[in-house]
């Protein structure tokens, strides 16, 4: 079953805009991973973050971890066209290791 | 960072034939395999995870008889979809991790089942 809700599902935005997603999650987690994809295509890693940490940068991505809402967010600071695909967060859980339960994901959009 | 790879990308089969799946790691020896489903514009649902040398766990709801896994070796998975129907049509990712480090898993590029 998904363990995480994404919002918004679609996100449309320019070029230099910044573009921010939340997740949403229900269980205890060990950490929370984001994760893009382009369309028909495998997932890419973008960014973990772990249950003890509050925030994480990886170049223009910022990564904000709320245990106690249960839920991330994740910010691409002056986008660019290249951005647009879909994201997805993921949590692997305490008694699930490493199983991954993937959120509904945001479709960003970025068009030039 | 490490690569997987799967074949084929694509696939049309009929009704009623089986359909087998490769998921190798290219530059490192992967323990654990997941393989997952993905229908159109949706989530990925995991299906099932693999260990080396031992039987596949399986998500509550998937079919382990439909879906043969094995993993063979440290670098091959493979997902066997038998009798397969119009509802298996679906992208199958896979995805692999080394014992060093769970947190991280590399998907492979995906396949995509199209069953007439």
């Amino acid at each position: 079953s998904q363990q995480g809700e994404e919002d918004p599902q679609a996100l449309s935005i320019q070029e230099g805009e910044n573009a921010t997603m939340n997740c949403s999650y229900k269980t205890s987690i060990n950490n929370l991973q984001w994760y893009r994809q382009n369309s028909g295509r495998g997932l890419v890693h973008l960014i973990l973050i772990r249950s003890n940490e509050r925030e994480k940068h990886s170049g223009r991505l910022r990564v904000t971890l709320d245990t106690s809402k249960k839920s991330s967010s994740l910010l691409i600071t002056a986008s660019r066209a290249a951005d647009t695909a879909s994201y997805f967060c993921a949590t692997d859980g305490g008694d699930s290791w490493g199983k991954l339960q993937f959120g509904a994901g945001t479709q960003v959009v970025v068009t030039p | 960072g490490a690569v997987v790879s799967q074949h084929p990308s694509w696939v049309i089969c009929k009704s009623g034939t089986s359909v087998k799946i490769e998921c190798r790691s290219l530059d490192f020896q992967a323990t654990t395999m997941f393989w997952y489903r993905q229908f159109p514009k949706q989530s990925l649902m995991l299906m099932a995870t693999s260990n080396e040398g031992s039987k596949a766990t399986y998500e509550q709801g998937v079919e382990k008889d439909k879906f043969l896994i094995n993993h063979a070796s440290l670098t091959l998975s493979t997902l066997t979809v038998t009798s397969a129907h119009p509802e298996d049509s679906s992208f199958y990712i896979c995805s692999a991790a080394s014992g060093v480090s769970y947190n991280e898993q590399f998907f492979g590029p995906g396949t995509r089942l199209t069953v007439l």
